[in-house]
């Protein structure tokens, strides 16, 4: 069955500095991923997503995020963090044999100290 | 465009009771998901709907049932309720070629006592 995992909980880092959020799937063949945002009291964002191609992937808000297939993983990255990004952050894998069917993972909780 | 819009937003119900969420998808979509998130978890994949049949159902049981009108609205009925139900439940659409993005709504606020 298909899977996602979040390793870090909660991350805290200071404005300004670089962020990496992790995130590790499992799926038998090639996934579509997504990352998602959620600031409190909202509905989910799009921040980018993997079909195919390049594995770098650019997102809205200067995220990106790095598909390696070789560790089932497709991280979460951002230069300089704003105080502003801190919010719910989460990785999914979309099912392609089951009409888009998109599984969470349990999320990472992003603080952002001034 | 007016995005998915959820209603109602917050809802509060009672053990044993029944209730309906509503959703509105992003216009020009045809295909509506329900998930459930629990605090502090990931949303949960309930059930899709397109062309007006459940197309994929995630592990819910049969108390969680659903309904897509011709206009590509959608309800979510959840009977016989109990306090694990309470969540967010979020609603998302799309288009139905696969794989297109899913736009999410805010949200309804479920809480059961």
């Amino acid at each position: 069955a298909q899977s996602v995992t979040q390793p870090d909980i909660h991350i805290t880092v200071s404005e300004g500095a670089s962020l990496e959020l992790r995130c590790n799937y499992s799926y038998g063949a090639t996934p579509y991923l997504f990352w998602y945002v959620q600031s409190p009291g909202q509905g989910l964002q799009l921040l980018l997503k993997y079909f195919s191609g390049d594995t770098l992937v650019q997102g809205i808000k200067g995220f990106e995020a790095e598909f390696k297939r070789s560790q089932s993983s497709f991280n979460l990255r951002k230069p300089s963090v704003h105080w502003s990004d801190a919010a719910e952050y989460f990785c999914a894998v979309g099912d392609k044999t089951s009409y888009d069917k998109v599984i969470f993972g349990p999320g990472t909780s992003l603080s952002v100290i001034p | 465009d007016a995005g998915v819009t959820q209603s109602p937003t917050h809802l509060i119900k009672t053990r044993g009771q029944q209730v309906t969420l509503r959703c509105s998808p992003k216009s020009g979509h045809d295909t509506v998901s329900w998930y459930q998130q629990a605090l502090g978890q990931g949303p949960q994949f309930i059930f899709q709907y397109y062309e007006e049949e459940e197309r994929q159902r995630g592990n819910f049981p049969d108390r969680f049932s659903g309904h897509q009108f011709p206009n590509y609205s959608s309800e979510l009925n959840v009977n016989a309720l109990l306090l694990g139900d309470s969540a967010l439940y979020l609603c998302a659409s799309s288009f139905s070629v696969p794989y297109n993005e899913q736009f999410f709504g805010p949200g309804t606020r479920l809480t059961v006592l």
